[in-house]
């Protein structure tokens, strides 16, 4: 298997513009998770789905943030408009769940800067 | 609420030497825990894991943690450091649905 798969690996944009991040989960994988990571911060939470389903969006900063799971093979995390302090790593993370509690798999990363 | 303390921002080894980082976590109930390595630009790949059993954890990469429940933690710890261990390290601390990580520990790796 591949791993979890992200793209872009790197997106530079200007303050304003929508910014839409890609994930490939790793097939079987029924949880799907996205994180930020910041040096203020550190790894935060923002969403995960379970079976395409978003279950809690709790750490979703703001509206301007939003997060599909269309199928099992394909998620996207966008943001509209953008922002300079948006500026972060995003990973995306899947895992299989055996009695609720398992191994999330990460994927490489989005490194993304808002200008 | 659960949470992860790391108190080592950055630790810095001489190539060879033994490692310890810490990690002590707050969980209302058995905690299962969980040790990630960050290299650089990269994602984080799963060290080892405690759920249950055994409190001392074979990891990959010749890294083991052990669980001490009365002292509320998890220490990762390799004999022998070799140069490629220079890594983030996080620990993290709960279950599918509510995973905190600590802060993340730097370690360089001295020649």
């Amino acid at each position: 298997d591949a791993g979890v798969i992200q793209s872009p690996r790197h997106e530079v944009t200007e303050m304003g513009q929508e910014v839409t991040l890609r994930c490939k989960p790793i097939s079987g994988h029924d949880y799907l998770f996205w994180y930020r990571q910041t040096m203020m911060r550190g790894l935060e939470l923002l969403i995960y789905f379970n079976n395409n389903v978003p279950i809690d969006d709790s750490g979703m900063p703001e509206d301007r943030f939003s997060a599909k799971m269309p199928n099992a093979s394909f998620s996207t995390l966008k943001i509209q408009p953008s922002e300079p302090r948006d500026s972060a790593v995003y990973f995306c993370a899947s895992s299989y769940s055996t009695g609720g509690i398992d191994t999330q798999y990460f994927g490489p990363g989005t490194r993304l800067t808002v200008l | 609420a659960q949470s992860v303390t790391q108190p080592d921002i950055h630790i810095t080894v001489s190539e060879g030497a033994s490692l310890e980082l810490r990690c002590n976590y707050s969980y209302g109930a058995t905690p299962y825990l969980f040790w990630y390595v960050q290299s650089p630009g990269q994602g984080l790949q799963l060290l080892l894991k405690y759920f249950s059993g055994d409190t001392l954890v074979q990891g990959i990469k010749g890294f083991e943690a052990e669980f001490k429940r009365s002292q509320s933690s998890f220490n990762l710890r390799k004999p022998s450091v070799h140069w490629s261990d220079a890594a983030e390290y996080f620990c993290a601390v709960g279950g599918l649905n509510d995973m905190r990580f600590g802060a993340g520990t730097r370690l360089t790796v001295k020649p």
